[in-house]
C-alpha cells in the first residue's frame, strides 16, 4: 500500500533518553519533512530534505537531527529528549520540494518526563 | 516576518454553508494551501490555490486574492464528518510551507 508510515505510534520517555522516530515512504518522493504540532499552534518545520542526501533546517531545529541516507527513509533523532520536546510528530512528503502539496504520515504522539 | 491568521474555531450547522477566513504574510509567494485535520489524525489536503480566483472542487472551494493577502475555504452542505480543523498554509518565496494554527469546525445537527 503506497503511502507513509512511521513508528512509533506512541512513545513515553525519561528525560535525557536519546530516541530516534522512523519515517518511511514508499512514493519514490524526493522532498521528505519533520513537524511538530502542538496545541494552539501551527505545524512547525524542524528539519526537511530536498532529496536523498541532503538536509536542512526548519523553523525549531534545535535539539533534533536527521539523516537521508535514501530516498524512502527519513528518521528524526533525539538526541537528548527534553519535556519541551513533547509532541506530536508529522512526518510528510512531497514529490518534489517546489510544488509541496505534501503528504502527512500518521503521526507518532512523544511524552517526555 | 512570516504569519498566518486564521479564526481558532467556528461553529455551524449540518446542511449549511461557512466560509473559513486566511489571511498571510510570506516572503515571497508560491501558493496557497488548505489541508483538513480531523481530531487525532494526519492533514490531508483539499486544495491548491496559486492564482487569483476560486477553486471549486464538490462541495469545497478556495479563493485566493494576492492583492489582499487573503484566502478562504467555503464549505457548503456541510455534513456531520466535516467537523475537523482546517489549516491554511502559505509558499514562501523558498518553498517552505508556512502553517495557520487551524480553524476547528464545529458541526452541529
Amino acid at each position: 500500500i503506497a503511502g507513509i508510515t512511521q513508528a512509533p505510534t506512541s512513545q513515553i520517555l525519561a528525560a535525557g533518553r536519546r530516541m530516534t522516530l522512523r519515517c518511511t515512504q514508499d512514493m519514490r518522493h524526493n522532498a521528505m519533512y519533520w513537524y511538530r504540532q502542538d496545541l494552539g499552534l501551527g505545524l512547525r518545520l524542524i528539519h526537511y530534505s530536498n532529496t536523498a542526501g541532503t538536509t536542512g533546517k526548519g523553523e525549531v531545529p534545535d535539539g533534533y537531527s536527521v539523516s537521508r541516507a535514501n530516498t524512502d527513509d527519513f528518521p528524526l533523532t533525539l538526541a537528548s529528549a527534553v519535556p519541551s520536546q513533547t509532541s506530536v510528530y508529522f512526518c510528510a512528503s512531497s514529490s518534489d520540494s517546489s510544488y509541496n502539496e505534501q503528504f502527512f504520515g500518521p503521526g507518532t504522539r512523544l511524552t517526555v518526563l | 516576518g512570516q504569519n498566518i491568521d486564521q479564526p481558532t474555531e467556528m461553529t455551524a450547522t449540518e446542511g449549511a454553508i461557512v466560509q473559513i477566513n486566511c489571511t498571510y504574510q510570506t516572503s515571497g509567494f508560491n501558493g496557497l494551501f488548505w489541508y483538513q485535520q480531523h481530531a487525532g489524525e494526519a492533514p490531508t489536503f483539499l486544495s491548491y490555490n496559486v492564482l487569483d480566483g476560486l477553486e471549486e472542487k464538490g462541495r469545497f472551494s478556495s479563493f485566493l486574492s494576492r492583492s489582499k493577502g487573503y484566502s478562504y475555504l467555503l464549505l457548503k452542505e456541510l455534513q456531520m464528518k466535516d467537523s475537523a480543523s482546517y489549516l491554511c498554509a502559505g509558499l514562501d518565496s523558498n518553498y517552505q510551507l508556512i502553517w495557520g494554527a487551524g480553524t476547528k469546525l464545529i458541526i452541529k445537527p
